[in-house]
């Protein structure tokens, strides 16, 4: 079946150091949610990329979609120790508007 | 105040024991989902439901069962044929079956089975 594969699985940083994770597919998507767990929480949406080569900023988090829809990642600049937590990101492939396909995850990690 | 409620926040059971997690929502969506997280992992859908008696299997189906009565409420039944059922339960929903609308999740239940 389709697949989301989400890298890395882990990222330790220093507070004020950018993190960076990545989905990526091997097919095509429709279109691509971010989602943040903080540790013992419950995922929290944080947007939705939906058009080629889409770029969206919110505060220090910017998040892409590739110009193919078919990778997508989710940057933060300067980190502070209210990021961590684990960052999915959700995809649903072109054609198929029902079910999400979730990444496993990249949990983060930020040392003051 | 709108959201999704998910009671109780941790359940411990024997092995054996069916045991049922409630999961009601006052968003008047019409999808909601229930998945299974273990420690580590990310997120695995069990089942889920688009409209009122109507609801589909999700990935891992297997010894969990579902009813969709009412458009607020989608409990779950972890039943005794369910080989690891200790786990982070999460409910969700979100307002109509497109995958373009975001999903709305619940606080989750920790369930112990021993």
């Amino acid at each position: 079946g389709q697949q989301v594969m989400q890298i890395p699985q882990y990222q330790h940083v220093q507070e004020g150091e950018d993190f960076t994770t990545y989905c990526n597919s091997s097919t095509t998507l429709s279109n691509i949610q971010w989602y943040k767990q903080r540790p013992g929480g419950h995922p929290v949406f944080l947007i939705q990329l939906v058009k080629s080569g889409e770029v969206k900023k919110q505060k220090r988090l910017t998040f892409q979609f590739g110009e193919a829809k078919k990778n997508s990642s989710l940057h933060i600049t300067a980190t502070q120790t209210t990021d961590v937590g684990t960052y999915f990101c959700a995809a649903s492939g072109a054609g198929n508007n029902r079910k999400l396909i979730w990444g496993l995850g990249t949990s983060l990690a930020v040392n003051p | 105040d709108g959201g999704i409620t998910q009671s109780p926040k941790y359940l411990f059971r024997k092995e054996g024991q069916n045991v049922t997690l409630s999961c009601e929502q006052n968003l008047n969506h019409d999808a909601m989902y229930w998945y299974r997280q273990d420690p580590g992992q990310g997120l695995r859908l069990i089942y889920y439901s688009q409209i009122v008696n109507d609801f589909q299997k999700g990935d891992i189906a297997e010894g969990y069962s579902v009813s969709r009565e009412k458009k607020e409420s989608f409990p779950l039944t972890v039943t005794s044929a369910q080989k690891n059922p200790t786990a982070f339960y999460l409910c969700a929903s979100k307002l109509g079956q497109s995958s373009s609308y975001e999903q709305y999740f619940g606080p989750g239940t920790r369930l112990t089975v021993t």
